[in-house]
């Protein structure tokens, strides 16, 4: 089955602790994506990478990392220095190729700081 | 910059009823314009997409028609369904190829 998987589910941390979410697509696609989403609220996007080995800050980048050495993966790391990291973080692709472009997401990690 | 503008929620409706999400738009150029459905829980997929003016996306018994001189993407169904009760958002791509969402919808559907 192709598609978009992220890991874990659930994420608890403590306050202070980095924590690496996963994402991993199988769909071939060249562009991979970071949204955050808070109650009652739209996506906002974090990190975006177009490119294996290239990636781009978004609207709220601060507080955030990411690598993407390889095409089908692009882990996000949230550290300390994000002031309120509790939300949920979906992890979209697409083919990154011009205005008809449709990106698919995962199904989210759900960050609770404790 | 560019953006987007939902109706907000939570929009209440009987089995059967007819549904209408307002969306609106503000943007430089013709972007693509999407919505997307998220049920509790889980991310979000695509519901139906269109490219350019008039033209009209539909799935599930979901349509929108991309109308460019009122710059909205209102989302419809003749027959909503216990089923349909999800978040709708709508989005647009701007000219750097980012999605820019609205702030969504709730639909509530009883029975």
């Amino acid at each position: 089955d192709g598609g978009i998987t992220q890991s874990p589910k659930y994420l608890f941390r403590k306050e202070g602790q980095n924590v690496t979410l996963s994402c991993e697509q199988n769909l071939n696609h060249d562009a991979m994506y970071w949204y955050r989403q808070d109650p009652g609220q739209g996506l906002r996007l974090i990190y975006y990478s177009q490119i294996v080995n290239d990636f781009q800050k978004g609207d709220i980048a601060e507080g955030y990392s990411v690598s993407r050495e390889k095409k089908e993966s692009f882990p996000l790391t949230v550290t300390s220095a994000q002031k309120n990291p509790t939300a949920f973080y979906l992890c979209a692709s697409s083919t990154g190729k011009g205005q008809t472009d449709t990106q698919y997401f995962g199904p989210g990690t759900r960050l609770t700081v404790l | 910059g560019d953006s987007v503008t939902q109706m907000e929620g939570p929009v209440t409706l009987s089995e059967e009823a007819f549904l209408t999400i307002n969306c609106t738009y503000t943007a430089t150029g013709y972007p693509s314009l999407f919505w997307y459905v998220q049920y509790p829980g889980e991310g979000l997929q695509l519901l139906l997409k269109a490219t350019k003016a008039d033209d009209k996306g539909s799935n599930k018994g979901f349509e929108a028609t991309y109308r460019k001189e009122t710059t909205s993407f209102h989302l419809e169904k003749g027959s909503v369904q216990v089923s349909d009760s999800a978040v709708y958002f709508c989005a647009l791509m701007d000219s750097s190829y980012k999605l820019i969402f609205g702030s969504g919808t709730r639909l509530l559907v009883r029975p």
